[in-house]
């Protein structure tokens, strides 16, 4: 069974902190996107990682992707409250065309 | 409308309604996905149309029923439901399904359905 595990499974902070979430797998991905759902809505796309090592920030938000593509991680930089929600990884294994989704690392960021 | 807009956003059956979601994608997508998503589990992929031809059916219990007319509109037609379906009902769309550009999807904010 090709699965992507996200960890921490929770977290709280305080506004103002850093904090890395991960995603990992035993499989390849060809691409894995990050996605941010608020509660009652649907997920957004963050960003959308593809060479094996590649880096990309989006304003106080860095993602990386392993260099075996297998993993990514998700650095957030002082966080706020407006980035509490819950943060989806997803992506297609290498060879097949589903494209899967982990459990989500649900933070919540305190004022 | 832009996006992905889904309707009803909230819906509340009995066991022995027949309802329907419908969901409408404006981004020129080919490909229109249906998820479940229930308390603390994983987004579970449901159906899967690409240029309106079902690519995927993941086990899906017969009383959900997809109907995709068009590239742009997707509906979830619902009958004799489980109070264990009450959960966040979300469509999706991509450029095209079964390749690469599958894996970016846009989603709409869903319906939550109550089954009562």
């Amino acid at each position: 069974t090709q699965l992507l595990e996200q960890s921490p499974q929770f977290l709280s902070i305080q506004e103002g902190e850093n904090l890395t979430v991960y995603c990992n797998s035993s499989s390849v991905f060809s691409s894995l996107q990050w996605y941010r759902q608020e509660p009652g809505e649907g997920p957004v796309l963050l960003v959308t990682v593809v060479t094996g090592g590649e880096v990309k920030k989006l304003k106080r938000l860095t993602f990386q992707f392993g260099d075996a593509r297998k993993d990514s991680s998700l650095h957030i930089t002082a966080a706020q409250p407006g980035d509490t929600g819950l943060y989806l990884c997803a992506g297609a294994p290498t060879g097949g065309f589903k494209t899967i989704f982990g459990a989500g690392t649900r933070l919540f960021v305190k004022a | 409308e832009t996006g992905v807009t889904q309707t009803p956003r909230h819906l509340v059956m009995g066991m022995t309604n027949k309802k329907s979601l419908k969901c409408e994608q404006h981004l020129g997508h080919n490909a229109m996905y249906w998820y479940k998503q229930s308390a603390k589990k994983p987004l579970e992929l449901m159906f899967v149309y690409n240029f309106k031809e079902q690519t995927e059916n993941n086990s899906v219990p017969s009383r959900f029923s997809p109907e995709c007319p068009n590239s742009s509109h997707l509906f979830l037609h619902l009958h004799t439901l489980q109070p264990e379906d009450s959960a966040l009902y979300l469509c999706a769309s991509s450029q095209v399904a079964g390749v690469l550009g599958d894996n970016e999807q846009f989603f709409g904010p869903g319906t939550r359905l109550t089954v009562l």
